[in-house]
């Protein structure tokens, strides 16, 4: 079955911008984890969301923001972009609230200028 | 605030030549703990999930193990296709929600 798969894979935007990143699950999973990840700080939880409802969260601004529809796929927002927001993004999906068993996407490479 | 401290940061094997990788944390409320893969430039791989001291799971050459304070990922005659980057994971409750915290990663390079 198809894996997760997030896009676009490679994006370079300008601060002070703003940016849509989108994520599709595995058939069938109904929670919809974000993550981000950089050398100096290694991978960081974003939020969760499961059946349409942010479930949990992590400690990032609220410049940061998430949704996700009727069919589980998931879109990520950050507004206002700032030179550390340049990370990998990274989207898992899994069947059960809560991070059980989580399958990572390969990704979105955000690089802010 | 919930850490996860994972060592050593680096670890090179000779191929055959078992050994630990080490996740030591400080929760409160801990849900869970999750053993993942990274291999350059993909998502982790998800390996395992423990969720009570005394509870052992195992994958090939993988096993994991699970103290009230730390885990430990067993790798029994590693070969050169078990390198890669090990993370470990704790959920816990924070503030009415659950959270997920990440180590830095064990990185871990198998030589033939």
């Amino acid at each position: 079955k198809a894996g997760v798969t997030q896009t676009p894979r490679y994006l370079i935007k300008t601060r002070g911008q703003q940016v849509t990143l989108s994520c599709s699950p595995i058939s069938g999973h109904r929670s919809v984890s974000w993550y981000q990840q950089t050398p100096g700080q290694g991978l960081q939880f974003l939020f969760e969301y499961f059946s349409e409802t942010q479930r949990n969260k992590g400690n990032f601004p609220g410049r940061f923001s998430g949704r996700q529809f009727s069919n589980s796929r998931s879109e990520m927002n950050v507004s206002t972009l700032e030179l550390g927001d340049s990370a990998l993004y990274l989207c898992a999906s899994s069947l059960l609230q809560g991070n059980t068993e989580a399958f990572f996407g390969q990704g979105t490479r955000l690089t802010v200028v | 605030e919930d850490q996860v401290t994972q060592s050593p940061e680096a670890l090179r094997l000779q191929e055959g030549e078992s050994s630990s990788l080490n996740c030591s944390y400080t929760v409160s409320g801990l849900r869970g703990l999750f053993w993942y893969r990274q291999d350059p430039g993909k998502g982790p791989e998800f390996l395992f999930t423990l969720y009570s001291a005394g509870e052992e799971k195992e994958k090939e050459r993988l096993k994991a193990t699970l103290t009230k304070k730390e885990s430990f990922l067993h790798i029994t005659a590693p070969k050169p296709e078990d390198s890669a980057t090990y993370l470990c994971a704790v959920q816990a409750h924070s503030g009415g929600y659950q959270k997920v915290t990440f180590g830095t990663g064990t990185k871990l390079q198998v030589i033939p």
